[in-house]
């Protein structure tokens, strides 16, 4: 089976630093994604992880930890145009590619 | 071009109704996926096709039927739909590969309403 969590909501402040988090139990492992989704739009790929580590991307950030099953997506001097809804996704066997549970990040003044 | 186009962008079906959603891309991507998401909810994977035969289906409902007639195209038959079925219907597609950065970039979808 497949379990993808993260926390359903999350609020920031414009200019601040925010750490979205993903724990994950599947069969197989293939990488780890992250999408950013806006309102009645297409996801938007963000980010790759297959192995350990950090990989830096302008203001986003993500980091995977196979053994602890883990990643987390970390954006820096927030925008209004970040609030989205934030999708971490795992690739297991045969392009099989199953979503988390999404967060909503919403970016205040 | 990394673009996914589906069509329509919106319909509205009855229960008794047969219709089709399509889905195109020029990417050369061999595998491409259909996926249903309700209101402020993830995609739910449904289908997988790689190299136009389908490798993945999610126990989806029989009212449902994919096809892939060729390496651009994947299409999606609905018959005998439910009021439950309405949803936004994401097509995407990628690489076929199993290792590698094979984002898969999506279309921005078909909203059905089913009356």
């Amino acid at each position: 089976g497949q379990n993808i969590d993260q926390p359903t909501e999350m609020t920031a402040t414009e200019g601040a630093i925010v750490q979205i988090n993903c724990t994950y139990q599947t069969s197989g492992f293939n990488g780890l994604f992250w999408y950013q989704q806006h309102a009645g739009e297409a996801p938007t790929f963000l980010s790759y992880n297959v192995l350990d580590g950090l990989e830096e991307k302008g203001r986003f950030s993500s980091f995977l930890s196979r053994s602890k099953g883990y990643s987390y997506l970390l954006l820096k001097e927030l925008q209004m145009k970040d609030s989205a809804s934030y999708l971490c996704a795992v690739k297991g066997g045969g392009n099989k590619l199953t979503f988390g549970t999404g967060t909503q990040l919403k970016v205040e003044l | 071009d990394t673009e996914v186009t589906q069509t329509p962008k919106h319909l509205v079906m009855g229960m008794t109704n047969k219709k089709s959603l399509k889905c195109e891309q020029h990417m050369g991507h061999r595998a491409m996926y259909w996926y249903k998401q309700k209101a402020k909810k993830p995609p739910e994977l449904m289908f997988v096709y790689s190299y136009e035969k389908l490798s993945i289906n999610e126990s989806v409902p029989s009212r449902f039927s994919p096809e892939c007639p060729n390496s651009s195209l994947l299409n999606l038959h609905l018959h005998a739909l439910q009021p439950e079925d309405s949803a936004l219907y994401l097509c995407a597609s990628s690489q076929e590969r199993t290792r590698g950065r094979t984002e898969a970039f999506f279309g921005q979808g078909t909203r059905l309403t089913v009356v």
